[in-house]
């Protein structure tokens, strides 16, 4: 399997410019989860989706921020305008329903720089 | 709300050095237990996990042990390698909520 893949690795923008960040989980896996690391605050839930439906957007920081699933092999994370205080690295992780210890499953990662 | 905590790092040893990075946690109930692995420019990595008090998760040397009396799950490993230089995150989640709450995690450097 090609594991998680995201798209672009990487995206220099300047602020007020729309980004839209582009994941294919694993085929097979109902869940699909977007993370955002930075120095400051680590590794931060953002949303999680289950077979498409979105499940926990709380940790979404403001109207900025919107996610989509259309449908079971893409997800797009969108930030319009986006801010400096953006910039971070963004991951995508899925997950199989079945299992019992809820091991997830990481993309690469895309980096965003806001200018 | 549930929450981990690691020791800070970065965390410098010599090659064949013993590793022990802290881990505890708040959380209510029985969650399950991971730690995972940054390694330069990827992704994280799951390293081992444990779903139950007591239980021992291992993995390429590395081990770690659910103490739920002391809300710990410390990771070990007797000899560390050049190529264990990374972010170790320990993490938590529950059966009914399935996304992880993770630590800060912790820069490992190992010098040869």
């Amino acid at each position: 399997d090609a594991g998680v893949i995201q798209s672009p690795r990487h995206e220099v923008t300047e602020m007020g410019q729309e980004v839209t960040l582009r994941c294919k989980p694993i085929s097979g896996h109902d869940y699909l989860f977007w993370y955002r690391q930075t120095m400051m605050r680590g590794l931060e839930l953002l949303i999680y989706f289950n077979n498409n439906v979105p499940i926990d957007d709380s940790g979404m920081p403001e109207d900025r921020f919107s996610a989509k699933m259309p449908n079971a092999s893409f997800s797009t994370l969108k930030i319009q305008p986006s801010e400096p205080r953006d910039s971070a690295v963004y991951f995508c992780a899925s997950s199989p329903t079945s299992g019992d210890y809820n091991e997830q499953f990481f993309g690469p990662g895309t980096r965003l720089t806001v200018l | 709300g549930d929450s981990v905590t690691q020791m800070e790092g970065p965390v410098t040893l010599s090659e064949e050095a013993f590793l022990t990075i802290n881990c505890t946690y708040t959380a209510t109930g029985y969650p399950s237990l991971f730690w995972y692995v940054q390694y330069p420019g990827e992704g994280l990595q799951l390293l081992l996990k444990a779903t139950k008090a007591d239980d021992k998760g291992s993995n390429k040397g590395f081990e770690a042990t659910y103490r739920k009396e002391t809300t710990s799950f410390h990771l070990e490993k007797g000899s560390v390698q050049v190529s264990d230089s990374a972010v170790y995150f320990c993490a938590l989640s529950h059966t009914g909520r399935r996304a992880l709450t993770f630590g800060s995690g912790t820069r490992l450097q190992v010098q040869p």
